[in-house]
């Protein structure tokens, strides 16, 4: 079964750090864009960070300088380092795959795993 | 960056009815469009590509209409398991960018 897994949410206090991690099974992420987008109690979806098949990688501006997207082929996974932690990136986070290189719409999502940033 | 209008916020409908729901972009998309349908819970699922295109699996009593700045998702016969959150999302521009979402709940 082709599949994303996420993990490594929880809570964490303000200025804190925290890893994600998004397993893949049935695919090989290294050819893959795929992409973390997250969504705020209560709200909409919003984009966080992505890494390109080649390994590029570009941030949101509400996240960059703080959130780094990493992968290791040899364990398929994707990460999504999380440092300096705000109320507001409070959110359950997604990792998902475009369905065809770098046409971004998203045809395999996770299941997501959710992040709390409170102290 | 392209802003994504979704109306209305909340859509009222008893089941076997239609719902229509509406997404504007700020400037044109062409047919750059998705749509997902989010229940509680759970991830978003993609169900129209290309404005119009249906992903596989979706059935035919979902389909997306539209180009350029004005698109539709219309859900005929609308079923139990069809309420829930409708977003639809650009992606003629980097970032993509999604609309508020559309509740459609049981009248």
């Amino acid at each position: 079964e082709v599949q994303l897994v996420e993990s490594g949410g929880g809570l964490v206090q303000p200025g804190g750090s925290l890893r994600l991690s998004c397993e893949a099974s049935g695919l090989t992420v290294s050819r893959h864009y795929i992409i973390w987008v997250r969504q705020a109690p209560g709200k909409g979806l919003e984009w966080v960070s992505v890494i390109y098949s080649d390994g590029s990688t570009y941030s949101a501006d509400s996240v960059k300088g703080r959130f780094t997207i990493s992968r290791d082929i040899s364990k398929n996974t994707l990460y999504l380092l999380m440092n300096s932690l705000r109320a507001e990136d409070t959110a359950v986070y997604y990792c998902a795959r475009t369905s065809a290189g770098d046409i971004w719409y998203f045809d395999l999502w996770g299941r997501g795993t959710l992040v709390t940033v409170s102290s | 960056e392209i802003v994504m209008t979704q109306s209305p916020a909340t859509l009222s409908v008893s089941p076997g009815e239609r719902a229509t729901l509406s997404c504007r972009a700020s400037q044109s998309v062409y047919n750059s469009l998705a749509w997902y349908q989010q229940k509680p819970g759970q991830a978003p699922r993609l169900l129209i590509y290309g404005a119009s295109a249906r992903a596989t699996g979706i059935p035919a009593r979902f389909s997306g209409s539209g180009s350029g700045t004005e698109f539709t998702l219309t859900i005929s016969g609308l079923q139990s398991e069809d309420f829930a959150v409708y977003y639809c999302q650009q992606y003629n521009d980097w970032p993509p960018h999604f609309g508020g979402g559309t509740k459609v709940e049981i009248k």
